[in-house]
């Protein structure tokens, strides 16, 4: 099984702070890598696939990067509405999610 | 609108049995593979169970193997799980989702409904 490992696990930032995520997985992975938000009590959102694609609406201040076992999601300039869990998934054997990086605003 | 909606969650004792569904609608269902995925409370996000469009492919996550089915009614724009023998460690969000083909993103999600199994 592949496991994936994010960092930090928790964080605050200020708005238009830079925020990165990281996202290390157990094998190589390419880039079957995909980043999603989850605001308080809602559904997941996917915001960037195969590592480093925007999804159709998502705000171009998200970014996606890496490949193999080493991935980074990054928000250029942190709004209010960005608060809530962030978390990668691989696909590249049956599916796997990170334990989260709960992200919320000075 | 295009959308996926979770139904028949609740409280259920150790051992028995519980069926979801997730009910497609505003896209064409039969194309793409849909999921289950849960979320304990206050956790993270656990993949459970993935169908083929066809019905014909299932995989599922090592803890519910033999224990859960997932199956689909492409006629009737529905996905299905069955869950027998629940535990506590099932107690869950369960939310359904669909991957567009050749693509491992969950593009769309259900709201999800919550599954509790105590005595």
């Amino acid at each position: 099984d592949i496991q994936m490992t994010q960092s930090p696990s928790s964080l605050s930032a200020s708005v238009g702070d830079r925020v990165t995520i990281t996202c290390q997985a157990s094998q190589d992975i390419s880039t079957d890598l995909n980043w999603y938000q989850q605001e308080p009590g809602k559904a997941p959102k996917l915001l960037i696939y195969d590592a480093s694609n925007l999804q159709t609406g998502v705000p171009s201040r998200f970014r996606g990067s890496g490949s193999g076992t080493d991935f980074t999601f990054t928000i250029s300039s942190l709004q209010p509405e960005d608060v809530g869990t962030y978390y990668c998934q691989q696909y590249e054997d049956l599916y796997t999610f990170g334990q989260g990086t709960k992200l919320e605003i000075k | 609108q295009v959308q996926l909606v979770e139904s028949g969650g609740g409280v259920v004792q150790p051992g028995r049995s519980l069926r979801l569904s997730c009910a497609a609608s505003g896209f064409t269902f039969r194309t793409y593979a849909v999921h289950w995925v849960r979320q304990a409370p206050g956790k993270g996000l656990e993949w459970v169970a993935v169908i083929s469009y066809d019905g014909n492919i299932k995989y599922y996550t090592d803890s519910v193997k033999g224990r859960f089915s997932i199956s689909r009614d492409n006629s009737r724009n529905t996905l299905y799980l069955e869950m027998n023998s629940l535990r506590t460690d099932d107690t869950s969000v369960y939310y359904c989702a669909r991957t567009p083909a050749g693509r491992g993103a969950f593009d769309l999600w259900g709201q999800g409904t919550l599954v509790t199994v105590s005595s």
